[in-house]
């Protein structure tokens, strides 16, 4: 079965830092891209970064270049999604998704990731 | 960089059609995926490539992109579509991906 499985929800403080993880399971890792996708409360999904783990190469919004860091373990299936300094407007739930080489939609979906930043 | 926008809201009474737009410049030379969400869960992805559907999607949902729109029409409307609805595209102009603002369907 295809699956992107997230880690689970987490609590921090403005100013520090967090690395949420996305394992895959029933595809090649390295032959799709996978993507993060920010939802904060009550509004829309925002693309945020994208990353092909077969070559580590990787896109950033405008909006959130700099502010985060998209990365790749090939060893164990896994993309991370990582802050060195949280901000409050950090608040938000984050999915991970897969996207084909060939077909720009994201077809399958992780569970998401709350993440909550409040001092 | 590139903007896709959609009406905040559409209402339709069952078993009636729903058709939920995506306008963009030129959208017509994009492919256009759309998504629904429900509360509480993640997206699913209901049509690609501007009008195929996906493995399990059912038949009433279908799409359509014509010059700077992008339809989403869902034929047979149950109570079951209520949810929200987002349309999205990969700009090779800027290299990236973009989605619309949403479009929350109310089944009267």
């Amino acid at each position: 079965e295809v699956q992107l499985v997230q880690s689970g929800a987490e609590v921090k403080k403005p100013g520090e830092s967090l690395k949420i993880s996305c394992q895959v399971s029933g595809f090649r890792f390295t032959s799709y891209w996978i993507g993060w996708v920010r939802q904060m409360p009550g509004k829309a999904l925002e693309w945020v970064a994208i990353i092909y783990p077969g070559d580590s190469d990787a896109r950033y919004s405008p909006s959130f270049e700099g502010r985060v860091t998209i990365s790749a373990d090939k060893s164990i299936s896994t993309a991370y999604l990582q802050w060195s300094s949280l901000k409050a407007s950090d608040t938000a739930m984050y999915y991970c998704a897969r996207q084909s080489l060939r077909i720009t939609s994201f077809d399958i979906w992780g569970q998401g990731t709350m993440v909550t930043v409040s001092s | 960089s590139y903007v896709l926008t959609q009406p905040p809201s559409v209402s339709v009474a069952p078993g009636q059609t729903a058709r939920i737009t995506c306008g963009g410049s030129n959208i017509g030379s994009k492919s256009v995926h759309w998504y629904q969400q429900k509360p509480g869960q993640a997206p699913v992805l209901v049509v690609y490539d501007d009008s195929d559907r996906p493995s399990g999607i059912p038949e009433r949902f279908s799409g359509s992109n014509s010059g700077n729109t992008a339809t989403l029409t869902i034929s047979r409307v149950e109570a079951g579509d209520e949810a929200d609805y987002y349309c999205q595209v990969y700009d090779s102009d800027s290299d990236h991906w973009v989605f619309g603002g949403g479009t929350k369907l109310t089944v009267l």
